[in-house]
């Protein structure tokens, strides 16, 4: 079964840093697209970022600038470090996996359980 | 960017009812459009991608239709374990990849 973990989530004040990690186990990671997606309670998901097996990244434009996503093919991890933080960015972060490189495209398989990121003074 | 819309926002209906879902993209995306299932305190599950594949494990009564920028989510003889809320999810041109905004389906 796969197993997607996000952790590194909390509160932060506005303007600060936080870095997610996934762990990513029990399937072929290095060769898909990984993605970003968080949600505010009460509202439907919103894409955050994305990451190519080769590294080639792309986000959205409410974050854009403040965010970088990265992956470890080696150690099946994804991260994403959220600089500059605001009250916006509050929401449940999720690690979902998107297409193979190539051969699918990005419907998103499986989902990690989500972490809380909440951005308040 | 596309935008997607579903609609209605609620449906209410009874045990063993069917429901169809409605989603519409604001650009033609062919065939590249994901239904999603969503409980209270879960991460959305896929149920059907390619407008109309079942993902593994996804019962027969979940099905999806159309093509371009109208799609359709029928669930036959809806059970407890339905009552959710369904996202559609759209692939075909990203980034960014768009979400609609949601359709719950209660109980009436």
């Amino acid at each position: 079964e796969v197993h997607l973990v996000e952790s590194g989530g909390g509160l932060v004040q506005p303007g600060g840093s936080l870095r997610l990690s996934c762990a990513a186990s029990e399937f072929s990671f290095s060769r898909h697209d990984m993605h970003w997606v968080r949600q505010v309670t009460g509202e439907g998901p919103e894409w955050v970022s994305g990451i190519v097996p080769a590294g080639d990244t792309f986000y959205a434009d409410s974050v854009k600038g403040r965010f970088t996503i990265s992956r470890d093919n080696a150690r099946n991890s994804l991260y994403l470090q959220m600089n500059s933080l605001k009250a916006e960015d509050t929401a449940i972060y999720y690690c979902t996996s998107g297409g193979i490189w190539g051969v699918t495209s990005n419907w998103l398989e499986h989902w990690g359980q989500g972490i809380v990121v909440t951005v308040s003074s | 960017d596309i935008v997607m819309t579903q609609s209605p926002a609620t449906l209410s209906v009874s045990p063993g009812e069917s429901v169809t879902l409605s989603c519409r993209a604001s650009h033609t995306v062919n065939d590249n459009l994901a239904w999603y299932q969503q409980k209270i305190g879960q991460a959305p599950r896929l149920l059907i991608y390619g407008a109309s594949t079942r993902a593994t494990g996804i019962p027969a009564r979940f099905s999806g239709s159309g093509s371009g920028t109208e799609f359709t989510l029928t669930i036959s003889s809806l059970q407890s374990e339905d009552f959710a809320v369904y996202y559609c999810q759209q692939y075909y041109d990203w980034p960014p990849l768009a979400f609609g905004g949601g359709t719950k389906v209660e109980i009436k």
